[in-house]
């Protein structure tokens, strides 16, 4: 177990609606990245915040957001959705958001499923 | 932009077999390099790691090293288990931002 969360593990959703997954990073981590694993495109890096602000930025969409609350929770939202947005959405943590020197920590990810 | 490159295709060897799975990358500067490792429906989890040239990385008896002459960064272990199928993905960090490769499925068979 990383310590960090991830809800909801599964979501089943149409074309052209918009979702929200969950992300809680472990105790005492102040930033948090999200990623897109898909058959095709394999694993891609969408974006990074540090104690609330955005620090870097990946192949995320225009249609993707993202933010990081006081609290340090982080949300992706994805909009107008298509199926080839059928993917796993993993968040990780670390603690200085230092991701070149820093071990990242991996949750069990959020499994959609557009339809 | 930076990328890493992977060997094609799954990797399946007999227990106590040696393992090697390739990594080359592309890179402006120093990148930081990775191994990862996905068990069957778990998240990642940071294998090793290696932030400068010459550098060795090495976790469960896995090791890789950060050549900058050849921008390799190769996994091997000298003895595989059965609990060592996965899928392993090289990274790399530069340009803020971290890069996979495709992954390879390994699968060691008893």
């Amino acid at each position: 177990d990383s310590g960090v969360t991830q809800t909801p593990k599964h979501l089943i959703t149409a074309t052209g609606q918009r979702v929200t997954l969950r992300c809680s990073p472990r105790s005492g981590d102040l930033s948090v990245y999200w990623y897109q694993q898909s058959l095709d495109q394999g694993l891609q890096f969408l974006i990074q915040y540090y104690n609330g602000e955005e620090r870097a930025k990946g192949n995320i969409l225009e249609r993707f957001s993202a933010q990081q609350f006081p609290d340090l929770h982080s949300e992706l939202n994805l909009s107008s959705l298509e199926l080839g947005d059928s993917a796993l959405y993993f968040c990780a943590s670390s603690t200085l958001g230092l991701a070149g020197k820093e071990t990242q920590y991996f949750g069990p990810g959020t499994r959609l499923l557009v339809l | 932009g930076d990328s890493v490159t992977q060997m094609e295709g799954p990797v399946t060897l007999s227990e106590e077999a040696f393992l090697t799975i390739n990594c080359t990358y592309t890179a402006t500067g120093y990148p930081s390099l990775f191994w990862y490792v996905q068990y069957p429906g778990e998240g990642l989890q940071l294998l090793l790691k290696a932030t400068k040239a010459d550098d060795k990385g090495s976790n469960k008896g896995f090791e890789a090293t950060y050549r900058k002459e050849t921008t390799s960064f190769h996994l091997e272990k000298g003895s595989v288990q059965v609990s060592d199928s996965a899928v392993y993905f090289c990274a790399l960090w530069g340009n803020n931002r971290l890069a996979f490769g495709k992954g390879n499925q390994v699968v060691v068979i008893p």
